[in-house]
């Protein structure tokens, strides 16, 4: 009875990969999110998304692209992955935007 | 843009006594939302307490407290009676109103604390 989970929980590839990370919430909620956490442990948000509309963060590459086949997924593709890309990703979601987000429990990729 | 700023990045106390960690923001807004979540060893985000901004009455959620202090641009967060299972990094986290955008939350780089048995 996971409330937002995410797919997997380890991730080690090769730079020039493409990967994607899974991300669902059972949770009814409209609006989710996916997080960067680097190595010094700070989080910063990457992408917010709901029904009518998707805010990048203005710092992500281009590589880097969500996809939402449901209100209850938010998928995290990366093309061509950099070494800097290693990082824990955090999946997020909140009922509207002035609500609590829950979060996942995180994805720890390694990009050798 | 929105900024948080945690000044301690490290706090220890004895278990059982109360400490107090730091949070201070920056914004031009009057309706926003305030955060504090807990990042234990697992690295599971889980949420501590939340503040509205309108509200002048301080959040409190059992044992943690919050100090809202809105002219001042402060929020700290009071642990009382502190466990040895609330060892964790802390964050503090500012959102805006955004009355219906998909706006995300802006964290402070957090503050480990440590509780000595």
């Amino acid at each position: 009875d996971t409330a937002v989970s995410q797919t997997p929980k380890y991730l080690v590839t090769q730079m020039g990969n493409d990967k994607s990370i899974k991300c669902e919430q059972n949770l009814g909620h409209d609006t989710m999110y996916w997080y960067k956490q680097d190595s010094k442990k700070f989080l910063k948000i990457m992408f917010s998304y709901n029904n009518k509309e998707l805010i990048i963060n203005e710092t992500v590459p281009n590589r880097f692209s969500p996809k939402s086949p449901d209100k209850a997924h938010l998928n995290l593709h990366i093309n061509s992955l950099e070494l800097g890309d290693s990082a824990v990703y955090f999946c997020a979601s909140s009922q509207g935007a002035a609500e609590t987000q829950y979060f996942g429990p995180g994805t720890r990729l390694l990009v050798l | 843009a929105q900024t948080v700023t945690q000044s301690q990045p490290e706090m220890s106390v004895q278990e059982a006594e109360t400490v107090t960690l730091s949070c201070t923001y920056d914004t031009s807004e009057s309706d926003y939302y305030l955060f504090w979540y807990k990042q234990p060893p697992s690295r599971q985000m889980i949420l501590v307490i939340r503040q509205e901004a309108y509200k002048q009455q301080n959040a409190t959620e059992n044992r943690f407290s919050v100090n809202f202090q809105k002219a001042a641009k402060s929020f700290s967060l009071k642990i009382s009676d502190s466990q040895l299972g609330d060892a964790a990094m802390y964050f503090c986290a500012y959102r805006t109103y955004s009355g219906g955008g998909a706006d995300g939350l802006t964290f402070g780089k957090g503050t480990h604390l440590i509780i000595q048995p």
